[in-house]
């Protein structure tokens, strides 16, 4: 079965810094891949996807991610962190079928 | 124009109570899911709807009944509420499936007391 790994709990930047959420997943072949946020009180808004190509994505508010097979990785990336990311971000995957799987979550909380 | 909107966004209740949580989409999406988010802010996949028709429990109690209407409403019904029941309780919808990302509703908190 599939598993997703989201190994940092919780991560803290500064405002300005660069950042890096990891991922790891778990399948025989290449899954679906997406990253989410979650802000406090709301629900889950997609930042990106891959499917197949480029490894290398773009999304939403300035994130992008690396796809690598040979680590079964999909890190998120922000070149500068905005004290308004700070946030809670799910990576996803999904085998093709009606079942997407989270990980367990990163919090990330972002300093002045 | 909300895209995925659930009601209630609180609800309040105590042990061994039934209630529902509505939800629907504007999307025109043919799937629906309800997500569990517990205390440690793990979502865990409950039920998912194709075209109305159940396609994943997740095993799941059966105090937990889903019903879809039609494509864009999935109620969910929980019966003799448990204080384990507490958590936020997400539904989402997708045009298909496998890479069609999730839209979410915004959660319903339930408390059990």
């Amino acid at each position: 079965a599939q598993s997703v790994t989201q190994p940092d709990i919780h991560i803290t930047v500064s405002e300005g810094a660069s950042l890096e959420l990891r991922c790891n997943y778990s399948y025989g072949a290449t899954p679906y891949l997406f990253w989410y946020v979650q802000s406090p009180g709301q629900g889950l808004q997609l930042l990106l996807k891959y499917f197949s190509g480029d490894t290398l994505v773009q999304g939403i508010k300035g994130f992008e991610a690396e796809f690598k097979r040979s680590q079964s990785s999909f890190n998120l990336r922000k070149p500068s962190v905005h004290w308004s990311d700070a946030a809670e971000y799910f990576c996803a995957v999904n085998t093709g079928g009606f079942k997407t799987i989270f990980g367990a979550g990163t919090r990330l909380f972002v300093k002045a | 124009d909300t895209a995925v909107s659930q009601t209630p966004k609180y609800l309040v209740t105590q042990m061994g109570n039934d209630k529902s949580i509505k939800c629907e989409q504007n999307l025109g999406h043919d799937t629906m899911y309800w997500y569990k988010q517990d205390s440690k802010k793990f979502l865990k996949i409950m039920f998912s709807y194709n075209n109305k028709e159940l396609i994943i429990n997740e095993t799941v109690p059966n105090r937990f009944s889903p019903k879809s209407p039609d494509k864009a409403h999935l109620n969910l019904h929980i019966n003799s509420l448990e204080l384990g029941d507490s958590a936020v309780y997400f539904c989402a919808s997708s045009i298909d499936r496998g890479n069609s990302p999730l839209h979410f509703g915004n959660g319903t908190r339930l408390t059990v007391t």
